[in-house]
């Protein structure tokens, strides 16, 4: 089953802060995380494995609590280049299925 | 340099003809997926391959059609029978476990009318 993002778009002046949640029905293996700009390929962002551990590159980290089963995307002090669609992928309990992505949340950064 | 490409960028065809697109790698990834995006919808799963010879249909594989003869190809056909086919196509590749990043083409926009 598809996860749930939100919220859905969000706008941003530069240097504010943004969390994107994403929620599944289903025990979660792993969360991928991905950027997406407009008529280009996603970019891979970070992967969380089961385990609730937070991982994090410059001011971008994320969290994910499996027994919750949600993964959350923190962006600090936002700057122009973050804004895109950013997606979740989530892989099943036995992490041998493939990826089911949400729908995406279009983030938007202005000056 | 390793990456995957897909040709072409944008493809237009007339309603009724089938078309195929391409996806090759050079990255040694065993899985191969493809993914269909319409606006608002994300990325939805086509057909996944995971080893030479053999796929599995994704969320939306009626109309389309695929083959895996060699490790570094994954070609997608977009039937007649589709009956929206209009929308953005991606490939991607990964090693085959999926705690491992997938790598993303640059995407086939297709127009059919």
């Amino acid at each position: 089953q598809q996860p749930v993002q939100s919220p859905q778009a969000v706008i941003l002046r530069e240097g504010e802060d943004a969390v994107i949640n994403c929620s599944s029905s289903k025990a979660l293996y792993s969360v991928h995380w991905y950027r997406q700009k407009h008529g280009e390929a996603p970019v891979f962002l970070m992967i969380l494995l089961k385990g609730g551990e937070q991982k994090g590159h410059e001011k971008i980290s994320a969290s994910f609590n499996e027994k919750k089963q949600q993964s959350s995307l923190y962006l600090t002090a936002s700057q122009l280049s973050y804004s895109g669609t950013y997606f979740c992928g989530t892989a099943g309990h036995s992490g041998n299925t493939p990826l089911v992505f949400g729908k995406g949340t279009r983030l938007s950064v202005i000056a | 340099d390793g990456g995957i490409t897909q040709s072409p960028k944008y493809l237009f065809r007339k309603e009724g003809q089938n078309v195929t697109l391409s996806c090759e790698q050079n990255l040694n990834h065993d899985a191969m997926y493809w993914y269909r995006q319409d606006p608002g919808q994300g990325l939805r799963l086509i057909y996944y391959s995971q080893i030479v010879n053999d796929f599995q249909k994704g969320d939306i594989a009626e109309g389309y059609s695929v083959s895996r003869e060699k490790k570094e190809s994954f070609p997608l056909t977009v039937t007649s029978a589709q009956k929206n086919p209009t929308a953005f196509y991606l490939c991607a590749s990964n090693p085959g476990l999926l705690s491992y990043e997938q790598y993303f083409g640059p995407g086939t926009r297709l127009t059919v009318t």
